[in-house]
């Protein structure tokens, strides 16, 4: 089984700052095979990315997605006030999914 | 509109059962994998299950094989989740979700289904 690690746990930002966010696979994994979740307190999470590099529809493009092999990259250019929340990257490998614990991003 | 409604959810004791459903609507329910997601409270997301488009694969995650039981209802456009054995560490959202045409990714999610175990 895949794990996925993600880091940093928190990150503290000021509206437009940069975001750059690491999710690391304990193997290779396939960049057709990872996404990226976004997920405020109270919903349920949306899809921001994915494929590694595909925004899903409706996702602003300040929202980027990069990396291959082991490690990958959530990078949102200029945080917006509602870009705040949880982000939780995930893989899938012979049908069983996988997500990493989250990185928190918070208003500094 | 496309949805995903669950329903199901609510207290049990622990080594109880109980069956969550999921609704879907508004897309070819039929042409596409589902899964079941759970959130414990305060915590991260954990895939539970996921199912082929026919129901004749399901797939669970080690935490739950052998005491839950995915299965689907194509003339219903329902997902099921049987949950035996129960234990507190099940208590947790559980959340439906649409797959995308290769089955990596949930593109629809549904607003979740608290269950609780407890005495």
């Amino acid at each position: 089984e895949i794990e996925l690690t993600q880091s940093p746990g928190t990150l503290s930002l000021s509206p437009g700052e940069r975001a750059t966010l690491s999710c690391r696979a304990s193997q290779t994994v396939s960049s057709i095979f990872l996404a990226w979740y976004q997920q405020k307190p109270g919903q349920a999470p949306r899809l921001l990315i994915y494929g590694t590099y595909s925004r899903a529809t409706g996702i602003p493009d300040r929202f980027s997605g990069s990396g291959s092999g082991t490690d990958f990259t959530l990078t949102i250019s200029r945080l917006e006030p509602e870009d705040f929340g949880v982000y939780y990257c995930q893989q899938s490998d012979t049908s069983l999914f996988t997500f990493g614990p989250g990185t928190k991003v918070e208003i500094k | 509109e496309v949805q995903l409604l669950e329903s199901g959810g609510g207290l049990v004791q622990p080594g109880g059962s109980l069956r969550l459903s999921c609704a879907a609507s508004g897309f070819m329910f039929s042409n596409f994998a589902m899964g079941w997601v759970r959130q414990a409270p305060g915590k991260g997301l954990e895939w539970v299950s996921g199912i082929s488009v026919t129901g004749g694969s399901t797939y669970y995650a080690d935490s739950v094989k052998g005491r839950f039981t995915m299965s689907r209802d194509n003339s219903k456009n329902t997902v099921f989740l049987h949950m035996n054995s129960l234990r507190a560490e099940d208590t947790a959202v559980y959340y439906c979700g649409k797959s995308d045409w290769n089955n990596r990714y949930f593109d629809l999610w549904g607003r979740g289904t608290l269950v609780t175990v407890s005495s």
